[in-house]
């Protein structure tokens, strides 16, 4: 167990509809990382935020936004969406800014979209 | 501007023999290694990183891995494989300062009974 949570673990939904993706890191982290794993795209970094404030922006679409609150959790939010937005999202978490410090990475969402 | 090149798409072992997991990355500064492992259905978990420190990296499980600045590389090892060994493994790059990660496109690790 990484100390990260994801919910909800599996989310099915119609193309056009908007779904929100949840994550708390682990206790102390102060940077989230949200990413995509899709067969045709491989593992791709979408975007991070460190103590609140977005740091770094990957293949993120213009349809996908995320924030980070206070608490330090995150939500990632996707709209209008389309049948190739079907993958696995994962969030990881980090104690630092930088991509060099280890990264803790939850369970997944896997989102299907129908 | 960094990269990351995983040799082998798929890779097939016999249990008790050793494993090899090819990486080569290119970037423009010196870089910062990670090999990570996703079993099905699961996150990722960090097996190993190299960071500027020893050049042979020892992780978790008995693997380690080699960086080779000459071969810009940095392949992963383990004497003997193991059937919990089987699961996708993921080469990362990235630069110090660098908040971004670059994922390999992974290398699926069979062991046959």
């Amino acid at each position: 167990d990484s100390g990260v949570t994801q919910t909800p673990k599996h989310l099915i939904t119609a193309t056009g509809q908007r779904v929100t993706l949840r994550c708390s890191p682990r206790s102390g982290d102060l940077s989230v990382y949200w990413y995509q794993q899709s067969l045709d795209q491989g593992l791709q970094f979408l975007i991070q935020y460190y103590n609140g404030e977005e740091r770094a922006k990957g293949n993120i679409l213009e349809r996908f936004s995320a924030q980070q609150f206070p608490d330090l959790h995150s939500e990632l939010n996707l709209s209008s969406l389309e049948l190739g937005d079907s993958a696995l999202y994962f969030c990881a978490s980090s104690v630092g800014l930088s991509g060099s410090y280890e990264q803790y990475f939850g369970p997944g969402t896997r989102l299907t979209v129908t | 501007a960094q990269s990351v090149t995983q040799l082998d798409s798929h890779v097939s072992v016999s249990e008790g023999t050793p494993v090899l997991l090819r990486c080569n990355y290119s970037s423009s500064y010196s870089p910062s290694l990670f090999w990570y492992v996703q079993h099905p259905n699961k996150g990722l978990q960090l097996l190993l990183k190299y960071t500027s420190a020893a050049t042979l990296v020892k992780g978790i499980n008995g693997f380690e891995a080699e960086f080779k600045k000459s071969e810009t590389s940095f392949h992963l090892t383990k004497p003997s494989a193991h059937m919990s060994d089987a699961a996708e493994y993921f080469c990362v790059v990235t630069i110090f300062g660098n908040e971004k990660l670059t994922f390999g496109t992974g290398t699926r690790l069979t062991i046959i009974p």
